[in-house]
C-alpha cells in the first residue's frame, strides 16, 4: 500500500525518558514534516525537512530533534521527555503542495 | 501569520440531514486542504481546494479565493461522517506548514 507509516501507533513512556517516532513515505514525495496535535485537538506544524533539509523549524524544545536519513523518512527524536509533551504526532509528506498524513502516534509521559 | 477561523465549532445532526461547515482565512492562500478526523484519530484527506468546487459522492466543497473562505458541504449525513473536520491552509510556495483551523465537531445520530 501506497502511504505514510508511523511506528509505534502507542508510546507510554516515564518522565525524563528519551524516545523516537519513526516515519517513512513510499509516496515518492520530497518534503515531510512533523505536526503535534494537543489535547485540545489543535494541530500545529512542528518540523519540515525537504530533501533532507530542514527547512522549517517552529518554536519547539531542543528537546526535540528530527532526523531524516532519505527522502524517505523523517525521525522523531526527544530528549528528556516531559508531561507537556504527552499528545499526539502526525508525520505527513507532500511533493507539491497536498499533504498526506500518517495515522498518528499518541504519547502518553507518565 | 494566517488567522483560520472554522464555524460552527460543535454540529449535531440526525442522519439523513445535510450541513455547511465554514472555513475564514486572513490571507491569500496556494494550499486548501479539508480533512475528516475520524473517531479513530486518523486524518483522512476529503478535498485539496485552492479555489474552485469539486465532489466526491455526497461530499463537496467551494472555495473562494478572492473572499477567503471554503465551505463543506455534507448531504444526507450518515453517522459515519461523525468525527472532527479540519480545514487548513498554506502560504503561496510548495513545501511550507498547512496552517489548521481549531476545527467543527460533528455528531451524526442515527
Amino acid at each position: 500500500d501506497t502511504a505514510v507509516s508511523q511506528t509505534p501507533k502507542y508510546l507510554v513512556t516515564q518522565m525524563g525518558n528519551d524516545k523516537s517516532i519513526k516515519c517513512e513515505q513510499n509516496l515518492g514525495h520530497d518534503t515531510m514534516y512533523w505536526y503535534k496535535q494537543d489535547s485540545k485537538k489543535f494541530l500545529k506544524i512542528m518540523f519540515s525537512y525537504n530533501n533532507k533539509e530542514l527547512i522549517i523549524n517552529e518554536t519547539v524544545p531542543n528537546r526535540f530533534s528530527p532526523k531524516s536519513p532519505d527522502k524517505a523518512h523523517l525521525n522523531l527524536h526527544i530528549n528528556s521527555l516531559e508531561l507537556g509533551d504527552s499528545a499526539v504526532y502526525f508525520c505527513a509528506s507532500s511533493l507539491r503542495r497536498e499533504q498526506f498524513f500518517g495515522p498518528g502516534t499518541r504519547l502518553t509521559v507518565l | 501569520g494566517i488567522q483560520v477561523e472554522q464555524s460552527p465549532p460543535d454540529l449535531i445532526l440526525q442522519e439523513g440531514a445535510n450541513s455547511t461547515l465554514r472555513c475564514n482565512f486572513s490571507d491569500s492562500v496556494n494550499n486548501l486542504q479539508w480533512f475528516h478526523q475520524n473517531p479513530w484519530g486518523q486524518l483522512i484527506n476529503l478535498f485539496y481546494i485552492p479555489s474552485g468546487t469539486k465532489q466526491n459522492g455526497r461530499l463537496s466543497a467551494t472555495t473562494v479565493a478572492t473572499e477567503r473562505y471554503s465551505l463543506l458541504y455534507i448531504s444526507s449525513s450518515q453517522t459515519t461522517d461523525s468525527g472532527v473536520y479540519f480545514c487548513a491552509v498554506g502560504p503561496n510556495q510548495a513545501g511550507t506548514a498547512l496552517i489548521f483551523g481549531k476545527g467543527t465537531t460533528l455528531s451524526v445520530s442515527s
